[in-house]
């Protein structure tokens, strides 16, 4: 079955830190862009970041404002994307969804459920 | 940083035609991907480069572009269309990447 599972999400404190996981199934995510997308409560759906596939040079991109606080990774051994947040702020409070394209970058034709990180104090 | 504008809502009855605007700076020379996200559940891609539906998506809905407006099309409106729906691009050559439009709530009467 072709899908993503994210987990990870949780209360964490102004300041903090926390480390989204994303499982992948069904497709060649090796060859996959992959992105992370988030929504605030209520809110409309906010492009995160991307890393690219190994074999496209493995790079990732950021929205402003969260470069030089997230972090993006993958391990293509175990078909796995993570998102490293640091320096989390209330305004990063959301579900984020783990997404891609298998056939091409430009758009997103398979979401995970998402997992919901809070910053509160 | 780029925008794109759709309006906070669009009420249709049932059977009829709604069509969501979503509005940008030459989006004309992008591709435009559309989305539907009902309450509680992720989005689903239902028009992607403009006009393409992916398979399984009825042929109720389509999708255009002329000069600085994209337009998503509903025909034959039914209930179970009632959702949120996002126009997006992909801004390859710039900082904004990926982005999504404001979204439109589909209300049907």
């Amino acid at each position: 079955e072709v899908q993503l599972v994210e987990s990870g999400g949780g209360l964490v404190k102004p300041g903090g830190s926390l480390r989204l996981s994303c499982a992948a199934s069904g497709f060649t995510f090796t060859n996959a862009w992959m992105s992370w997308v988030r929504q605030a409560p209520g809110k409309g759906l906010e492009w995160v970041g991307r890393i690219k596939s190994k074999i496209d040079g493995g790079t990732t991109d950021f929205a402003v404002p969260v470069k030089g606080r997230f972090i993006i990774s993958r391990d293509d051994s175990k078909n796995m994307l993570y998102l490293q947040m640091n320096s989390l702020k209330i305004e990063d409070t959301a579900l984020y969804y783990c997404t891609t394209a298998p056939i091409s970058p430009a758009y997103f034709d398979l979401w995970g459920r998402g997992t919901l990180v809070t910053v509160s104090s | 940083s780029y925008v794109l504008t759709q309006p906070p809502s669009v009420s249709v009855a049932p059977g009829k035609t709604a069509r969501i605007t979503c509005g940008g700076n030459n989006i004309g020379s992008k591709s435009v991907h559309w989305y539907q996200q009902k309450p509680g559940q992720a989005p689903v891609l239902v028009i992607y480069f403009d006009s393409d539906r992916p398979s399984g998506i009825p042929e109720r809905f389509s999708g255009s572009t002329s000069g600085n407006t994209a337009t998503l099309t509903i025909s034959r409106v039914e209930a179970g269309d009632e959702a949120d729906y996002f126009c997006q691009v992909w801004d390859s050559g710039s900082d904004h990447h990926y982005v999504f439009g404001t979204g439109t709530k589909v209300t049907v009467l």
